[in-house]
């Protein structure tokens, strides 16, 4: 149980073009998403937390008008970065939190997205 | 402002002996504490988590100790294998007294774990 599936896994695009990045849960319902991104030998960190049918919530130095987040299901959250630029090329993971009394979070396999 | 720090960014174990990874926080307001393991380009695998009112908490081969009048926790796997050579991120949450909470987690910087045959 837990799954996190994200798509597409690889994506290279041209600077300027838009990246649609999905993160599903597939056998559990999550009212909370997460977005992260990983620098190379850094730790994960966190963008914004993605909450189903309300705005998302971004971390300070995150510009929401570059990174796109709609959760418009329970199952489904989305990462759209708009106007690519090389800067943005990273390895982007999504996390789907289940609702217990406890915090734990399940990651998806990430996305590594390269902006030529 | 780092508030989970992992402060060995490299651990070398031969197989069969203990791996111990260590965590510290700042935050006291911090009270659920998790462990993910990681391959490159591939997202966190979940390990093992304990809550504040815990000391110990044990998964088979992975056991994790708080210590919260030192912030600090680790993590100890016994016995080793090299199947368990991966990154290992500590992180932590903190949980209103309302039972509910923001759920967002905080990472340390991950230690790599290389287990030797």
């Amino acid at each position: 149980g837990a799954v996190v599936s994200q798509h597409p896994s690889r994506v290279i695009c041209k600077s300027g073009t838009s990246v649609k990045i999905e993160c599903r849960s597939l056998d559990f319902q999550a009212t909370t998403m997460f977005w992260y991104r990983q620098f190379p030998k850094k730790s994960l960190m966190l963008m914004a937390t993605s909450n189903e049918g309300s705005k998302a919530t971004y971390e300070q130095g995150v510009e929401k008008d570059k990174f796109l987040i709609n959760h418009a299901s329970l199952t489904l959250s989305t990462l759209t970065v708009t106007s690519a630029h090389p800067e943005d090329s990273s390895f982007y993971i999504c996390s789907a939190r289940v609702r217990t009394s406890t915090d734990t979070q399940y990651f998806g396999p990430g996305t590594r997205l390269t902006v030529l | 402002d780092q508030q989970v720090k992992q402060n060995s960014p490299s651990l070398s174990v031969q197989e069969g002996r203990i791996s111990i990874l260590n965590c510290d926080y700042t935050n006291s307001m911090f009270d659920y504490f998790l462990w993910y393991k990681k391959y490159p380009a591939e997202g966190p695998t979940f390990l093992i988590s304990i809550s504040s009112i815990k000391d110990k908490n044990e998964d088979g081969r992975f056991t994790v100790f708080l210590n919260k009048s030192a912030k600090h926790l680790s993590l100890h796997i016994v016995p080793s294998q090299p199947g368990d050579s991966a990154v290992y991120f500590c992180a932590a949450s903190a949980i209103s007294a309302g039972g509910t909470s923001y759920g967002k987690l905080t990472f340390g910087q991950g230690t790599i774990l290389t287990v030797h045959p």
